[in-house]
């Protein structure tokens, strides 16, 4: 148990569906992450929120739609997706004052399929 | 940009100490760490390096050189449970703290 947890563990859905991935983090962080990670690749960052604010974007496509309504919840809001965004989506948090290693605490992921 | 690379694969056997390696290409960081993700399971950290060196935590040792770009995660008394995946990872001076950058990932195979 990390203190960060994500739903739904495992996720199938179409090209022309509409779906949410959540996360909500229990540990009072101030930053949250998301994270790709497919096969043979490093994990890619996507999107960090600090202080409820997007301070990354990493040249994600806008059929990836993140929300953070307050500092413990982060969405991952997905829509017309492809094939080859089927990966494992990774949740993360860290509290990035006055913590000197920086340190992310990772969700166990939701595991997208898309069809 | 960032880019740290990591071998794709290591096999060691039980008892014995491995080490994997993680030489990066970056235009400066605050440190190197160091993540352990189990099959189905989410990336836990390591271990930290600030400053050249070796840090020790029990089984776990960790290298930064940064004048050779060069770091290394030591494993020793490995345990079956040792099997994983290692990345090294880093945070960029520029660009944002934030923007945390992983290396490709080293599959540790432990074998009897």
């Amino acid at each position: 148990e990390t203190g960060v947890t994500q739903t739904p563990r495992h996720l199938v859905m179409g090209m022309t569906n509409k779906k949410s991935l959540k996360c909500e983090q229990h540990l009072g962080h101030n930053a949250m992450y998301w994270y790709k990670q497919s096969a043979k690749k490093p994990l890619e960052l996507m999107f960090v929120y600090s202080l409820e604010e997007r301070v990354e974007n990493n040249s994600v496509p806008s059929r990836f739609s993140p929300e953070c309504p307050n500092s413990s919840h982060l969405f991952l809001h997905l829509h017309t997706l492809q094939p080859e965004d089927s990966a494992l989506y990774l949740c993360a948090s860290s509290q990035d004052v006055g913590q000197r290693t920086g340190e992310l605490f990772f969700g166990e992921g939701s595991r997208l399929t898309v069809l | 940009g960032q880019s740290l690379e990591q071998p794709s694969e290591v096999t060691a056997v039980e008892g014995a100490i491995v080490q994997i390696n993680c030489t990066y290409q970056t235009s400066g960081f605050y440190g190197l760490s160091w993540y352990q993700q189990h099959d189905g399971g989410a990336p836990t950290f390591l271990s930290y390096n600030a400053l050249d060196g070796l840090e020790e935590t029990g089984r776990f040792s960790s290298f930064l050189s940064r004048s050779d770009s060069y770091g290394y995660l030591l494993l020793q008394e490995l345990q079956m449970k040792d099997s994983a995946s290692y990345f090294c990872a880093v945070r960029p001076y520029s660009g944002g703290y934030q923007k945390v950058t992983f290396g490709t990932g080293t599959k540790l195979q432990v074998i009897p």
